[in-house]
């Protein structure tokens, strides 16, 4: 089957620490999106890329930073410089970018928490 | 101002009942709408999709967009338990490059 995996599905972070959420996509899709949600609140956007070795910032990339060197796969890392990592992260993958009639599909999300 | 808002819940309803959900926005420039289900703790799920004015139905549920009034509904008629989730409208501009705007969502539970 189809679909994007996201691993680890818990995460804990202590103090001054750098993690890295992994996501994997097998549907082929060319653009890869990380987003942010806290409780009641919107998904807010990070990262996105919308080919192989190229990304751009979202709304609140500030402490993140993040890789595409596989069509496949783009992982997260969520460095000590941000302060408040507590938050369920998502992401997803659309097969076109531009004008795009082709909508976002998620995975299941990492639960990151500070220890 | 949001460029998204959304009625923000939480809704609690009979199961059969019908459940109406809605957005609205402020940019004339969005032209695809969608509504995503979210369950506790896991990824959105893609549930409607469309980019013109009208309703579009798929089964219990019906999108209606109302581009005019910059007004976006989600009716799920027949309401089950397992309706009970999270949902979340969203919306792309024409030509984006970027990514969804989303509403904050509206919790909804489905009581049997």
């Amino acid at each position: 089957d189809g679909g994007i995996t996201q691993s680890p599905k818990y995460l804990f972070r202590k103090e001054g620490q750098n993690v890295t959420l992994s996501c994997e996509q097998n549907l082929n899709h060319d653009a890869m999106y990380w987003y942010r949600q806290d409780p009641g609140q919107g998904l807010r956007l990070i990262y996105y890329s919308q080919i192989v070795n190229d990304f751009q910032k979202g709304d609140i990339a500030e402490g993140y930073s993040v890789s595409r060197e596989k069509k496949e796969s783009f992982p997260l890392t969520v460095t000590s410089a941000q302060k408040n990592p507590t938050a369920f992260y998502l992401c997803a993958s659309s097969a076109r970018v531009t004008g795009s009639n082709q909508p976002q599909h998620f995975g299941d999300g990492t639960r990151l928490s500070i220890l | 101002q949001k460029e998204v808002e959304q009625d923000p819940g939480p809704l609690s309803v009979p199961e059969g009942a019908i459940v109406s959900l809605n957005c609205t926005y402020s940019n004339s420039a969005f032209q695809y709408f969608m509504w995503y289900r979210q369950y506790s703790r896991k990824g959105p799920e893609l549930l409607m999709y469309t980019y013109s004015s009208g309703n579009k139905e798929d089964g219990r549920f019906t999108a209606q967009v109302d581009k005019s009034s910059k007004y976006i509904s989600l009716f799920i008629r027949d309401s089950q338990p397992s309706d009970s989730a999270t949902y979340l409208c969203a919306l792309l501009f024409s030509g984006s490059a970027r990514q969804l705007t989303f509403g904050s969502g509206t919790q909804l539970t489905v009581l049997p």
